[in-house]
């Protein structure tokens, strides 16, 4: 079944260690986002990519940085993760402009 | 800005009870309309959609109208069960040209709990 993919489901890291998280896709769409969402609040959109084209919402901090290298995956890098990041952290899709988002399952990040 | 409004939660019901979670949003225009929902530990899933006035998004029991003379996209089932207990989010989204590729404007969700 074509889907989106998230690895790993649960990670722990300690306050100040990088950490990558990963997201993956099958379903060939051309949008690709990552959102922050704490405890049952609506998700926050961080940024998105259109193909290779990079956008960045205004308020998302320095310290969150994103890779494409593919149509087929996306990173989310936290580079000095501190104890206000953790939270869950959930990849989407969508195949253009207009279109519903496609979620993966989400990553629950724990900072210790 | 544009805003997604969800009625305010807890809810709280018996199974076979009706549900309503009514929704309002401020875009002008067009937008596509959505309702997500979330169980616990999950993304997000949609259950249903529309997209243009009028229109009856429906999918597992759940049902929600397209009103653009109220702005609103309430949705609605008659019988809920255990297992509907989750999250719901209703959200918009337009297509508003240059880099707003398709961003979805979310309420503030709504936690639905079916007790036995």
């Amino acid at each position: 079944d074509a889907m989106v993919i998230q690895n790993p489901r649960y990670q722990v890291t300690q306050f100040g260690k990088p950490v990558t998280l990963s997201c993956s896709q099958t379903l060939n769409h051309n949008v690709m986002y990552w959102y922050q969402q704490k405890s049952s609040q609506a998700p926050k959109l961080l940024f998105h990519y259109y193909d290779k084209d990079f956008n960045n919402e205004a308020d998302t901090p320095d310290n969150f940085q994103s890779r494409r290298p593919n149509t087929s995956f996306c990173f989310l890098d936290i580079r000095s993760p501190g104890l206000g990041d953790a939270a869950m952290y959930l990849c989407a899709t969508s195949p253009t402009s207009y279109n519903e988002q496609f979620f993966g399952p989400g990553t629950r990040l724990t900072v210790l | 800005g544009n805003s997604v409004t969800q009625m305010e939660g807890p809810v709280t019901l018996s199974e076979e009870a009706f549900l309503t979670i009514n929704c309002t949003y401020t875009a002008t225009g067009y937008p596509s309309l959505f309702w997500y929902v979330q169980y616990p530990g999950e993304g997000l899933q949609l259950l249903l959609k529309a997209t243009k006035a009028d229109d009856k998004g429906s999918n597992k029991g759940f049902e929600a109208t397209y009103r653009k003379e109220t702005t609103s996209f309430h949705l609605e089932k008659g019988s809920v069960q255990v297992s509907d207990s989750a999250v719901y989010f209703c959200a918009d989204t337009l297509n508003a040209g240059g880099t707003s590729y398709g961003k979805l404007t979310f309420g503030q969700g709504t936690i639905l709990t079916v007790h036995p």
